[in-house]
């Protein structure tokens, strides 16, 4: 089983849409936890951490499943500007060091 | 602020040819890392410097030395490229935080796209 996992995708959505991505990992032992985004021939950008409480930031919600060890991100009233791959990173604390998702591309159109 | 810069941004090596990759920040941050970026693979990390002076391995050094040159760059060298190293290469920095190092934002450059023959 891959560290992190997540959808590639690509998720299609209309402009105005609400789309949530999810992501596991597979150390239950991980505290820190983040989204990032990348734009097509990019580098990687922090977009949020995610809080164990959950936190949002505008139209993005984050939250964290301990339970079932999972991450998601919720997006909402979509933008064409929200186009990118978003990646999924979890803090590996046996080696304290960041896993990278392979990212779930979203793609809004008109 | 410049944040992380990286060159050359382009570079074709030939097979068994040489090159460094530079990196530098200018956010005083203490950790540098190099991560290589491959379809379908996900960042991984070749080499991290958590401060100056330091370096260690990370999942993928095989082929690759670092060098911290001190605290603003951290360079990457292939001593003799193959084309399994035909990837893009991103430099990153993170400051200390109360988490550590590793749980604080890191800060990516623009990449290196490189391509051995």
């Amino acid at each position: 089983r891959k560290e992190v996992e997540q959808d590639p995708g690509p998720f299609n959505v209309p402009e105005g849409a609400t789309v949530a991505f999810n992501c596991t990992y597979s150390n239950s032992a991980s505290q820190s936890f983040f989204w990032y985004r990348q734009d097509c021939r990019k580098e990687p950008k922090l977009l949020m951490s995610v809080y164990s409480s959950g936190n949002e930031d505008g139209r993005f919600t984050a939250q964290l499943n301990r339970a079932s060890q999972y991450i998601s991100l919720l997006i909402r009233d979509s933008k064409l500007s929200d186009s990118a791959t978003y990646l999924c990173v979890v803090n590996d604390e046996d080696t304290d060091k960041l896993i990278f998702g392979t990212g779930t591309r979203l793609q809004v159109f008109p | 602020n410049a944040g992380v810069t990286q060159t050359p941004k382009f570079q074709v090596l030939k097979t068994g040819q040489s090159m460094t990759l530079q990196c530098a920040q200018d956010m005083n941050h203490n950790s540098m890392y190099w991560y290589r970026q491959d379809p379908g693979m996900g960042l991984r990390l070749i080499y991290y410097s958590a401060s100056e002076g330091t370096t260690d391995k990370g999942e993928v050094p095989n082929g690759y030395n670092v060098s911290r040159l001190n605290k603003r760059e951290f360079s990457l060298r292939l001593e003799s490229a193959a084309p399994s190293q035909t990837s893009v290469y991103f430099c990153a920095s993170s400051g200390f935080g109360t988490g550590g190092a590793w749980a604080d934002t890191q800060y990516f450059g623009p990449g290196t796209r490189l391509t051995v023959l």
